[in-house]
């Protein structure tokens, strides 16, 4: 079926450092999502995407967060600086339509660990 | 906040037997759907049932939702231990383009 590519699947960075998740999303959907999943909890909405633009942005999604697709190349989340409460698994989303009433194919997760 | 949870942290049952895992949600929605993330994956959908239907079948799976009481359930028989994960339910925020997570529940299969 489709699926959404999300690389690395691990990072191990320093606090204070930038990062950058990349995600491909599944071909020709229009809407992009990142989650953040801290070890066995609830899975956390941050931010949506569409149209080149965010349509909504949870708490959780800080300052220090910023997405973007450039030229419908993959779909990144990036942190800087990061710190050391950013550890946790992030996993990006598609969907053909908004997420209501379709299916939202979720990437594998990037696990990023702050140190 | 969470507009959607499941009813059980966990859940146990051995291979073979039937389980049903509860939600229950706080808001009007046009859709609740059924996932499942296995250990070290994302989550998968299994089962989406929109607001005017009742009941949704996928295989062994079967959702049911209740607009009046505001919840739901999903039906696993004949369960294998392939099926052992976290269970979530989700709904769609209303006004908005995401899928809200519940808390999950932990489902054992055990052989």
């Amino acid at each position: 079926g489709p699926k959404v590519l999300q690389i690395p699947s691990h990072q191990i960075i320093d606090m204070g450092q930038m990062v950058t998740l990349n995600c491909d999303p599944v071909s020709n959907h229009l809407y992009f999502y990142w989650y953040k999943q801290i070890l066995g909890q609830q899975m956390e909405f941050l931010v949506n995407f569409y149209n080149g633009k965010v349509m909504e942005k949870s708490k959780l999604f800080k300052d220090q967060f910023s997405v973007e697709r450039p030229d419908g190349s993959y779909f990144t989340l990036k942190i800087q600086p990061t710190a050391l409460e950013d550890s946790a698994v992030y996993f990006c989303a598609s969907s053909g339509q908004g997420a209501r009433n379709t299916e939202v194919f979720f990437g594998k997760g990037t696990r990023l660990t702050v140190v | 906040s969470q507009l959607a949870e499941e009813n059980s942290w966990a859940l146990s049952v051995h291979e073979g037997e039937s389980v049903t895992v509860n939600c229950s949600y706080k808001t009007s929605i046009t859709a609740l759907q059924w996932y499942r993330q296995k250990s070290g994956k994302g989550p998968a959908q299994l089962i989406l049932i929109r607001s005017n239907e009742r009941e949704k079948r996928n295989g062994r799976l079967r959702a049911t939702l209740d607009t009046s009481s505001q919840s739901s359930s999903l039906s696993i028989t004949a369960t294998r231990c392939e099926d052992t994960a976290v269970y979530f339910c989700a709904t769609d925020a209303p006004n908005a383009y995401k899928v809200i997570f519940g808390k999950g529940t932990h489902l054992h299969v055990l052989p």
